[in-house]
């Protein structure tokens, strides 16, 4: 069964960082392209990331380039996203995904809230 | 690509047919166009993906269809576990967009 656990999630203040990790089992995870998908009241559903099976190609929304990081430790079939320069804007459930264009299967998720 | 999505909310009983619209802002290559289902308090669920091909598992009460700009998901006789939110999501290159979603309840 495929499983994928998000965690990490939590309250963060303006301009403050976090780091999601997604535990991947039930599938050949090295061979996966992942991906990051958010949801928020205000913004809907908005992929965040992608990232190919080796590492060498990633991909973000234009709203979090330079701001979030996604990689990967195949080792330990397990994704992550680093995020800084939190903003309000940033406030939604994050889900790990398996894919690169869309998305298959999905994690139950983990929320990111951003206030002071 | 924006994607609009209509109605917005569309009021059908068990049985009946639904059909949900999603216009793209401008033409989708390669009919690269996929719709999730979403029920509160679960992660979406890929139904639709290639504007027509259904995704394992999905029953064949449903079904996508349209090309370039215009693109539907029919769900043939409602069952009482399809009164969802559904997105449409193009899946062609960055940024990939979804839909406003449209909520189909129970009338």
């Amino acid at each position: 069964e495929v499983l994928l656990v998000e965690s990490g999630g939590g309250l963060v203040q303006p301009g403050g960082s976090l780091r999601l990790s997604c535990a991947a089992s039930g599938f050949s995870f090295s061979d996966s392209y992942m991906s990051w998908v958010r949801q928020s009241p205000r913004r809907g559903l908005e992929w965040v990331a992608n990232m190919n099976q080796d590492g060498s190609f990633k991909d973000y929304v234009h709203s979090v380039k330079g701001r979030f990081t996604i990689s990967r430790d195949n080792a330990k079939n397990s994704l992550f996203l680093q995020m800084s320069s939190l903003s309000v804007e940033d406030t939604a459930v994050y889900y790990c995904a398996i894919g690169g264009n869309y998305w298959a299967s999905w994690g139950q998720g983990t929320l990111v809230t951003v206030s002071s | 690509i924006v994607l609009t999505q209509s109605p917005v909310t569309l009021s059908l009983s068990p049985g009946e047919r639904a059909t949900l619209s999603c216009r793209a802002s401008q033409p989708i290559s390669t009919n690269f166009l996929a719709w999730y289902q979403q029920k509160p308090g679960q992660a979406p669920r890929l139904l639709i993906y290639g504007a027509s091909s259904r995704a394992t598992g999905i029953p064949d009460r449903f079904s996508g269809s349209g090309s370039g700009t215009d693109f539907s998901l029919t769900i043939s006789s409602l069952e009482p576990e399809d009164f969802a939110v559904y997105y449409c999501q193009h899946h062609g290159y960055s940024p990939l967009n979804f839909g406003g979603g449209t909520k189909v309840e129970i009338k």
